[in-house]
């Protein structure tokens, strides 16, 4: 079955800078990754997607990267807020089943 | 995207005893799934809920532990049997809305389980 590994698995950086959070799956045929925050407490949050006839796609200071040669896409963040702190989760999907990764705790650091 | 919703939010239990929580969507959605999220880790997909027949399980997860349920294109139940303190998790739905694009899972507020 898919595999997705997921790096770093913790991340703090300084507000105002970018985070960068990589991920690579094993399953040629995954064809839809999303990436989801989680809040402490709370439930996982869709916050952006790509799909594998796409390379880019950016949401004003959240894009993600996909290069499907490589199996790996990438979540960046630019302009880090202290809101953004959270952890993140990548997924990819093979016939409607998500795989997810293991997770980044991305801490902003004021 | 749809509002769903999950009962209970949290709860206690005693081993040996078992559990059903409920997803209810206040729309017709074409897909539901269940996850487990234990303690600091990812989220786990157990089985896919199909509307009138039986659920589709992953590897390492049994219908005679986790029995599933999804009478209709609006909800669907999950039953923990049998618990073991290894069972405590977060248990959360996830559905695929009509009116999204195909594959787009959003998350119920999970049901957050203790055995004891």
């Amino acid at each position: 079955g898919e595999n997705v590994e997921q790096h770093p698995s913790t991340l703090s950086v300084q507000e105002g800078d970018s985070a960068v959070i990589k991920c690579t799956y094993s399953d040629s045929a995954s064809n839809y990754f999303p990436w989801y925050k989680q809040e402490l407490g709370k439930r996982p949050q869709l916050i952006i997607d790509i799909r594998s006839n796409v390379g880019e796609k950016k949401d004003q200071r959240i894009a993600v990267t996909l290069n499907k040669t490589a199996k790996h896409f990438s979540l960046h963040i630019t302009e880090t807020q202290p809101e953004d702190s959270a952890v993140y989760f990548c997924a990819a999907s093979v016939n409607e089943k998500l795989t997810f990764g293991t997770g980044t705790r991305l801490t902003i650091i004021p | 995207s749809a509002v769903i919703s999950q009962k209970p939010s949290r709860d206690i239990c005693q081993r040996g005893t078992s559990l059903t929580i409920q997803c209810q969507v206040d729309s017709q959605v074409t897909m539901m799934f269940w996850y487990r999220q234990q303690p600091g880790q990812s989220l786990t997909l157990i089985a896919t809920a199909n509307q009138g027949s039986e659920a589709t399980y992953e590897s390492g997860f049994v219908i005679d532990k986790f029995p599933i349920s999804r009478p209709n294109l609006t909800f669907s139940t999950l039953t923990v049997s049998n618990m073991s303190p290894e069972d405590s998790s977060i248990y959360l739905c996830s559905v695929v809305g009509r009116s999204t694009t195909r594959e787009t899972q959003y998350f119920g507020p999970g049901t957050r389980l203790l055995v004891l």
